[in-house]
């Protein structure tokens, strides 16, 4: 089984501030990975595919980037709506999620 | 609108059996595969099971096999998840999504499986 990895657990930051989200992979997944995001009582939601294709509606602000087994989500400036939980999955052998990095107001 | 409606959610004390449904509309259902995804209380996701558009291909996390039977019926636009022999560490959401050429792009609302005595 691939093993997702993320990091920071907890991110802080500002609204307008940027946030980098990290995603680490036990073994390669080429660029089958994507991001996903979730508040509270609602659904996950994607945002990123093929490590850096924006889902439909996704906005520019969010870009991905990455390949084999190192990955990163880079919010550019974070808007209120944006403080929520962040999961990385990997799709390139069966399908496994990171567990998951949670983005609050600082 | 493209949409997933998850039911048959509920209380059942370990052992006992439940069936999920998952309502698909909006788009062409039997063209696309299909998971179930989990989240325990307070948890991450975690995949659960995936069924193939003709449903010829079936795959499980490993601690579902021999418990739960994922299946489906394009003719009724719907998945089922059929959960017997439950276990308190089956407590989640349980959610479908939509995969295909993008993964995981539509997720329905989620039901809630309680297991407990």
């Amino acid at each position: 089984e691939i093993v997702m990895t993320q990091s920071p657990a907890t991110l802080s930051v500002s609204p307008g501030e940027r946030a980098t989200l990290s995603c680490r992979a036990s073994q390669s997944v080429s660029s089958n990975l994507a991001w996903y995001q979730q508040k509270p009582g609602q659904a996950p939601r994607l945002l990123i595919y093929d490590t850096s294709t924006r889902a439909t509606g996704i906005p520019a602000r969010f870009s991905g980037s990455g390949s084999g087994t190192e990955f990163a989500l880079t919010i550019s400036s974070l808007q209120s709506e944006d403080f929520a939980v962040y999961y990385c999955q990997q799709y390139d052998n069966w399908w496994t999620f990171g567990q998951g990095t949670k983005v609050e107001i600082k | 609108e493209v949409q997933l409606v998850e039911s048959g959610g509920g209380l059942v004390q370990p052992g006992g059996s439940l069936r999920l449904s998952c309502a698909a509309s909006g788009f062409t259902f039997s063209t696309y595969t299909m998971n179930w995804v989990r989240q325990a209380p307070g948890k991450g996701l975690e995949w659960v099971s995936y069924i193939s558009s003709r449903s010829s291909t079936i795959y499980y996390t490993d601690s579902v096999k021999g418990r739960f039977t994922i299946s489906r019926d394009n003719a009724k636009n719907s998945l089922y998840l059929q959960m017997n022999s439950l276990r308190d560490e089956d407590t989640a959401v349980y959610y479908c999504a939509r995969d295909g050429v993008i993964p995981f792009d539509i997720w329905g609302q989620g039901t809630m499986v309680t297991v407990s005595s």
